[in-house]
């Protein structure tokens, strides 16, 4: 399977724990993206990465956020002190090679978080 | 600001043709995408329109008017498999973040 992937896809955890979240991109991707999608809405972006560097952050990403992608190939989100508003799915995605701005986004399949 | 507008619900039966309409405000512009989401999915690339006029890919359908802007998403031959919502959306004025709007949730009855 080619396709983005994410781990765990499913997390429940208690108010005021930290937990971390993986995505691996589709492999000749460059260009990988956070979003977080409420029940009935449309997925809202976070932060974006070309390669390893961090371009663009969300006003949504609190300092309680933070998203590494080291090496520029698998990435993480963490969100400490978790509150029960963080309850929503994360979604990851990738584009590809060509570097445009236009490249078309694949999405992963989602950690859904619950925060009890 | 930049958002995007389209309807909450629609239904239709099996074999039926049904139309998502789009109508979008963004500072820069460079194009529609549009993407399906079953229950508990992952949002699936179904197309992307940059240039105006229609784009077919199979029983379905993407149209684009810039400078109307507005877009639609038409699904032909309709199957149970099409329930699911639908998104439209457009990059920021960076041109790297997607802006969804709010989706339009298809039920296709037999």
């Amino acid at each position: 399977d080619t396709g983005v992937s994410q781990d765990p896809r499913h997390k429940i955890t208690k108010r005021g724990q930290n937990v971390t979240f993986r995505c691996d991109p589709i492999s000749e991707h460059n260009r990988l993206y956070w979003y977080r999608q409420t029940l009935g809405q449309g997925p809202e972006f976070l932060t974006y990465f070309q390669n390893e560097a961090q371009l663009e952050k969300s006003r949504l990403l609190s300092n309680r956020f933070s998203a590494e992608r080291p090496k520029g190939s698998f990435s993480t989100l963490e969100i400490q002190r978790t509150e029960q508003g963080d309850s929503a799915m994360y979604l990851c995605a990738s584009s590809g090679v060509s570097g445009g701005g236009t490249d078309t986004q694949y999405f992963g399949p989602g950690t859904r978080l619950t925060v009890l | 600001g930049q958002s995007l507008e389209q309807p909450s619900e629609v239904t239709a039966v099996e074999g039926a043709i049904v139309q998502i309409n789009c109508t979008y405000q963004t500072s820069g512009f460079y194009g529609l995408s549009w993407y399906q989401q079953h229950d508990g999915g992952a949002p699936t690339f179904l197309s992307y329109n940059a240039l105006d006029g229609l784009e077919e890919t199979g029983r379905f359908s993407s149209f684009l008017s810039r400078s109307d802007s507005y877009g639609y998403l038409l699904l032909q031959e309709l199957q149970m498999k099409d329930s699911a919502s639908y998104f439209c959306a457009a990059l920021n004025q960076a041109g790297t973040a997607l802006i969804f709007g709010k989706g339009t949730t298809l039920s296709v009855s037999s």
